[in-house]
C-alpha cells in the first residue's frame, strides 16, 4: 500500500445531498492534493494544500468544498453535486508540495450522483 | 488545450516481450516528467521520473527515454509480465503561471495476454 488510505470506497448520493469524502497520509507528508478522474479524460488537479495552507483551486466549483485539519488529514465535503460530479477522487499526498516530488496516491473514491 | 498526450490509446503484448508506451508534450519549459502506473480498483503508483537534464534513465525492467527535440517521451518495459497490465499515465511539470503542478495524460491501456 502507497500509505495513502480514502474513504468511502464507493458512495452513492443524490444531488441534494451532503457527503464528505476523507483522505488520511501517513507518510509525514506537509502537501496533499484533490484530483478527479473521469473516464477518457486525463487527471484533473483540484485543490492543493501545503502546510494545511491551500495553495492551489484548479477553478472548482463551489459545491466542492476542501479542508485540511493537519498535514495528515484532507477533506472534500461535496453538496447539491450534478451527475457530470461523477468520478473517481484521487488524494495525494508528497513530501513538500514541489512539482518535482514523487506524489502518492490513494485508491479513490468511485462517486456515483444520481 | 492538454500539454500531455498519448499516441495510442490501448497496447496489447504477449507476456515476455517489450513494451514502449510512448507520450507526446507540447510545453518546451517542462523540465521534469513521470510515470505512473494505474491497476484496476487502485490510485496511480509512481514508476519512474526523469529530469530535461537526462534524456535516458533506466529502473528495474523499465527505462524512461525523453526526446526533448521532438517533445516526445516513452517507457519500455522489459519482458513484460501479466501484472504489469494497467493503464500507464505520463505527467509533466507545468510551471506557467507561477504555480508547479504535474499536468497528466489521458494513459494508455496496457494488456499482457499470457
Amino acid at each position: 500500500e502507497t500509505g495513502v488510505t480514502q474513504t468511502p470506497r464507493h458512495l452513492v448520493m443524490g444531488m441534494t445531498n451532503k457527503k464528505s469524502l476523507k483522505c488520511e497520509q501517513h507518510l509525514g507528508h506537509n502537501a496533499m492534493y484533490w484530483y478527479k478522474q473521469s473516464a477518457k479524460k486525463p487527471l484533473e488537479l483540484m485543490f492543493v494544500y501545503n502546510f494545511k495552507e491551500q495553495t492551489e483551486n484548479n477553478s472548482v466549483p463551489s459545491r466542492f468544498s476542501p479542508e485540511c485539519p493537519n498535514s495528515s488529514h484532507l477533506f472534500l465535503h461535496l453538496h447539491t453535486l450534478q451527475p457530470e460530479d461523477s468520478a473517481l477522487y484521487l488524494c495525494a499526498s508528497s513530501a513538500w508540495g514541489g512539482a518535482w516530488e514523487t506524489q502518492y496516491f490513494g485508491p479513490g473514491t468511485r462517486l456515483l450522483v444520481l | 488545450g492538454e500539454s500531455v498526450g498519448l499516441h495510442l490509446p490501448t497496447l496489447s503484448v504477449q507476456e515476455g516481450d517489450n513494451s514502449i508506451i510512448n507520450c507526446a508534450y507540447s510545453n518546451s519549459a517542462s523540465d521534469y516528467f513521470i510515470w505512473y502506473k494505474q491497476e484496476s480498483g487502485k490510485g496511480p503508483q509512481f514508476i519512474i521520473d526523469i529530469r530535461s537534464n537526462m534524456d535516458k534513465r533506466q529502473g528495474q525492467r523499465v527505462t524512461v527515454l525523453l526526446n526533448k527535440t521532438v517533445k516526445h517521451l516513452s517507457l519500455q518495459i522489459a519482458a513484460t509480465q501479466p501484472g504489469d497490465s494497467a493503464v500507464y499515465f505520463c505527467a509533466e511539470t507545468d510551471t506557467q503561471g507561477g504555480s508547479e503542478k504535474l499536468v497528466f495524460g489521458k494513459g494508455t491501456k496496457l494488456t499482457v495476454n499470457p
